[in-house]
Protein backbone atom coordinates (compact mmCIF):
# COMPACT_ATOMS: atom_id res chain seq x y z
CA UNK A 1 0.00 0.00 0.00
CA UNK A 2 1.08 3.49 -0.11
CA UNK A 3 2.55 5.27 2.76
CA UNK A 4 5.42 8.13 3.96
CA UNK A 5 8.08 8.39 6.54
CA UNK A 6 9.54 10.77 7.87
CA UNK A 7 12.56 11.07 10.37
CA UNK A 8 11.64 11.54 13.66
CA UNK A 9 12.02 15.02 15.49
CA UNK A 10 12.35 17.24 17.08
CA UNK A 11 15.11 18.44 15.41
CA UNK A 12 16.54 21.08 16.84
CA UNK A 13 18.94 23.70 14.94
CA UNK A 14 20.74 27.16 15.68
CA UNK A 15 20.10 30.11 13.25
CA UNK A 16 21.41 29.91 9.94
CA UNK A 17 22.27 26.55 9.76
CA UNK A 18 21.47 24.11 7.12
CA UNK A 19 18.26 21.71 7.20
CA UNK A 20 17.38 18.68 5.77
CA UNK A 21 14.30 16.68 6.86
CA UNK A 22 14.03 13.42 5.33
CA UNK A 23 10.95 12.17 3.22
CA UNK A 24 10.66 8.54 1.63
CA UNK A 25 7.55 7.15 0.57
CA UNK A 26 6.18 4.09 -1.09
CA UNK A 27 3.69 4.22 -3.73
CA UNK A 28 2.04 2.79 -6.88
CA UNK A 29 2.13 4.48 -10.00
CA UNK A 30 3.57 8.45 -10.10
CA UNK A 31 2.28 10.21 -6.88
CA UNK A 32 1.98 14.00 -6.71
CA UNK A 33 4.38 14.54 -3.23
CA UNK A 34 3.47 17.45 -0.92
CA UNK A 35 5.60 19.32 1.85
CA UNK A 36 2.94 21.02 4.27
CA UNK A 37 3.95 23.34 7.25
CA UNK A 38 1.99 23.76 10.97
CA UNK A 39 3.18 26.65 12.64
CA UNK A 40 1.91 26.72 16.41
CA UNK A 41 -1.58 27.31 16.97
CA UNK A 42 -2.77 27.36 13.25
CA UNK A 43 -3.77 25.03 10.44
CA UNK A 44 -1.92 23.26 8.07
CA UNK A 45 -0.62 25.11 4.94
CA UNK A 46 0.92 24.03 1.40
CA UNK A 47 4.80 25.14 1.36
CA UNK A 48 5.96 23.54 -1.71
CA UNK A 49 4.65 20.13 -4.12
CA UNK A 50 6.40 18.04 -7.32
CA UNK A 51 3.86 16.36 -9.23
CA UNK A 52 6.72 14.35 -11.11
CA UNK A 53 9.60 13.00 -11.29
CA UNK A 54 12.66 15.11 -11.01
CA UNK A 55 10.87 17.99 -10.34
CA UNK A 56 12.20 20.35 -7.96
CA UNK A 57 9.16 22.05 -5.37
CA UNK A 58 10.82 25.54 -3.83
CA UNK A 59 8.94 28.21 -1.71
CA UNK A 60 10.23 30.29 1.16
CA UNK A 61 13.61 29.23 0.51
CA UNK A 62 12.61 25.62 0.99
CA UNK A 63 13.26 23.11 -1.51
CA UNK A 64 12.75 19.33 -2.24
CA UNK A 65 13.22 17.39 -5.41
CA UNK A 66 11.15 14.16 -6.69
CA UNK A 67 13.40 11.69 -6.79
CA UNK A 68 11.89 8.68 -7.92
CA UNK A 69 14.90 6.25 -7.68
CA UNK A 70 15.37 6.49 -4.31
CA UNK A 71 11.66 7.49 -3.69
CA UNK A 72 12.29 10.63 -1.59
CA UNK A 73 11.45 13.84 -1.39
CA UNK A 74 13.81 15.59 1.42
CA UNK A 75 13.17 19.27 2.43
CA UNK A 76 16.03 21.47 2.71
CA UNK A 77 16.88 24.84 3.69
CA UNK A 78 20.02 26.28 3.20
CA UNK A 79 19.92 28.84 6.08
CA UNK A 80 17.08 28.22 8.41
CA UNK A 81 15.56 31.34 10.76
CA UNK A 82 13.77 31.24 14.35
CA UNK A 83 10.30 31.95 12.18
CA UNK A 84 10.94 28.45 10.85
CA UNK A 85 9.91 26.60 13.94
CA UNK A 86 6.96 24.42 12.91
CA UNK A 87 6.13 20.79 12.19
CA UNK A 88 6.66 20.21 9.18
CA UNK A 89 4.59 17.24 7.44
CA UNK A 90 5.22 15.17 3.94
CA UNK A 91 2.53 13.72 2.06
CA UNK A 92 1.51 12.13 -1.43
CA UNK A 93 -1.37 11.74 -3.27
CA UNK A 94 -1.44 8.44 -5.29
CA UNK A 95 -4.01 7.77 -7.98
CA UNK A 96 -5.57 4.71 -5.88
CA UNK A 97 -5.25 6.05 -2.86
CA UNK A 98 -8.94 6.61 -1.93
CA UNK A 99 -9.53 9.97 -2.52
CA UNK A 100 -6.82 10.82 0.47
CA UNK A 101 -3.57 11.96 0.83
CA UNK A 102 -0.87 9.87 2.48
CA UNK A 103 0.64 11.70 5.79
CA UNK A 104 3.59 11.59 7.45
CA UNK A 105 3.56 11.61 11.19
CA UNK A 106 5.43 15.20 10.59
CA UNK A 107 8.58 16.22 11.89
CA UNK A 108 8.89 19.21 15.03
CA UNK A 109 11.74 21.80 13.65
CA UNK A 110 13.03 24.19 16.85
CA UNK A 111 15.12 26.60 15.91
CA UNK A 112 17.45 28.41 18.30
CA UNK A 113 18.62 31.79 18.30
CA UNK B 1 -11.82 34.29 -0.40
CA UNK B 2 -12.42 33.36 3.02
CA UNK B 3 -10.51 29.92 2.19
CA UNK B 4 -11.44 26.99 4.64
CA UNK B 5 -13.54 28.50 7.80
CA UNK B 6 -14.65 26.31 10.87
CA UNK B 7 -16.63 27.25 13.55
CA UNK B 8 -16.25 27.32 16.58
CA UNK B 9 -12.78 28.05 17.41
CA UNK B 10 -12.63 26.66 21.13
CA UNK B 11 -15.39 24.63 22.77
CA UNK B 12 -15.38 22.96 26.10
CA UNK B 13 -17.84 20.44 26.79
CA UNK B 14 -19.04 18.08 29.79
CA UNK B 15 -19.36 14.20 28.84
CA UNK B 16 -22.18 13.19 27.71
CA UNK B 17 -23.47 16.58 25.73
CA UNK B 18 -23.39 16.63 21.84
CA UNK B 19 -22.02 19.45 19.41
CA UNK B 20 -21.75 19.96 15.57
CA UNK B 21 -18.38 21.38 14.31
CA UNK B 22 -19.35 23.50 11.34
CA UNK B 23 -16.90 23.55 8.55
CA UNK B 24 -16.90 25.54 4.87
CA UNK B 25 -15.21 26.60 2.10
CA UNK B 26 -16.08 29.00 -1.05
CA UNK B 27 -13.53 27.96 -3.64
CA UNK B 28 -16.39 25.46 -4.98
CA UNK B 29 -13.75 22.30 -4.19
CA UNK B 30 -15.49 18.90 -4.21
CA UNK B 31 -13.87 16.64 -1.89
CA UNK B 32 -13.68 17.34 1.97
CA UNK B 33 -12.16 16.52 5.07
CA UNK B 34 -12.23 16.34 8.80
CA UNK B 35 -9.14 15.30 11.09
CA UNK B 36 -8.30 15.47 14.47
CA UNK B 37 -5.05 15.97 15.55
CA UNK B 38 -3.46 14.99 19.20
CA UNK B 39 -0.26 16.10 21.16
CA UNK B 40 2.59 14.53 19.38
CA UNK B 41 0.50 12.79 16.77
CA UNK B 42 0.27 13.65 13.02
CA UNK B 43 -3.28 13.88 11.37
CA UNK B 44 -5.97 10.98 11.80
CA UNK B 45 -8.47 10.98 9.06
CA UNK B 46 -12.04 11.29 10.91
CA UNK B 47 -14.36 11.40 7.58
CA UNK B 48 -14.57 12.51 4.38
CA UNK B 49 -17.03 13.58 1.42
CA UNK B 50 -16.43 13.07 -2.13
CA UNK B 51 -19.41 15.62 -2.97
CA UNK B 52 -22.59 16.67 -2.29
CA UNK B 53 -24.75 13.94 -0.66
CA UNK B 54 -21.63 11.34 0.11
CA UNK B 55 -19.92 11.10 2.93
CA UNK B 56 -17.19 7.68 4.25
CA UNK B 57 -15.37 6.55 6.85
CA UNK B 58 -11.71 7.25 7.51
CA UNK B 59 -9.07 5.92 9.64
CA UNK B 60 -11.36 7.24 13.36
CA UNK B 61 -14.65 7.44 12.65
CA UNK B 62 -16.18 5.94 15.82
CA UNK B 63 -18.18 8.30 17.90
CA UNK B 64 -18.52 10.91 14.99
CA UNK B 65 -21.31 11.53 12.09
CA UNK B 66 -21.13 13.87 9.41
CA UNK B 67 -23.07 15.39 6.61
CA UNK B 68 -22.36 17.21 3.25
CA UNK B 69 -25.94 18.69 2.56
CA UNK B 70 -24.23 21.56 1.25
CA UNK B 71 -21.08 21.01 -1.36
CA UNK B 72 -19.72 23.89 0.47
CA UNK B 73 -20.54 22.67 4.03
CA UNK B 74 -19.03 19.72 5.73
CA UNK B 75 -20.71 19.13 9.58
CA UNK B 76 -18.39 17.01 12.06
CA UNK B 77 -21.09 15.93 14.84
CA UNK B 78 -20.40 14.32 18.58
CA UNK B 79 -24.12 13.06 19.55
CA UNK B 80 -22.54 11.75 23.40
CA UNK B 81 -18.83 13.25 23.68
CA UNK B 82 -16.05 11.44 25.75
CA UNK B 83 -12.64 12.87 27.19
CA UNK B 84 -10.90 10.79 24.49
CA UNK B 85 -12.06 13.05 21.65
CA UNK B 86 -10.56 15.95 23.35
CA UNK B 87 -8.26 17.13 20.39
CA UNK B 88 -7.64 19.98 17.77
CA UNK B 89 -10.00 19.00 14.70
CA UNK B 90 -9.19 20.26 10.75
CA UNK B 91 -11.29 20.65 8.33
CA UNK B 92 -9.67 20.54 4.26
CA UNK B 93 -10.89 20.26 1.38
CA UNK B 94 -9.31 19.57 -2.10
CA UNK B 95 -10.81 19.69 -5.89
CA UNK B 96 -11.41 16.86 -6.72
CA UNK B 97 -11.05 14.29 -9.44
CA UNK B 98 -10.73 16.07 -13.17
CA UNK B 99 -8.52 19.26 -11.90
CA UNK B 100 -5.49 19.83 -11.65
CA UNK B 101 -3.96 18.41 -8.31
CA UNK B 102 -7.18 16.96 -6.84
CA UNK B 103 -5.87 15.96 -3.50
CA UNK B 104 -3.93 18.95 -2.69
CA UNK B 105 -5.38 20.26 0.55
CA UNK B 106 -6.55 23.43 1.90
CA UNK B 107 -6.83 23.65 5.74
CA UNK B 108 -9.14 25.51 7.93
CA UNK B 109 -7.89 27.31 11.17
CA UNK B 110 -8.76 24.66 13.06
CA UNK B 111 -10.88 24.05 16.67
CA UNK B 112 -10.08 23.67 19.88
CA UNK B 113 -12.01 20.89 21.36
CA UNK B 114 -11.74 19.96 25.26
CA UNK B 115 -14.40 17.10 26.73
CA UNK B 116 -14.55 17.25 30.49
Amino acid sequence: GNSVTQMEGPVTLSEEAFLTINCTYTATGYPSLFWYVQYPGEGLQLLLKATKADDKGSNKGFEATYRKETTSFHLEKGSVQVSDSAVYFCALSATDSNYQLIWGAGTKLIIKP
Amino acid sequence: NAGVTQTPKFRVLKTGQSMTLLCAQDMNHEYMYWYRQDPGMGLRLIHYSVGEGTTAKGEVPDGYNVSRLKKQNFLLGLESAAPSQTSVYFCASSRGLDNPDPLEQYFGPGTRLTVT
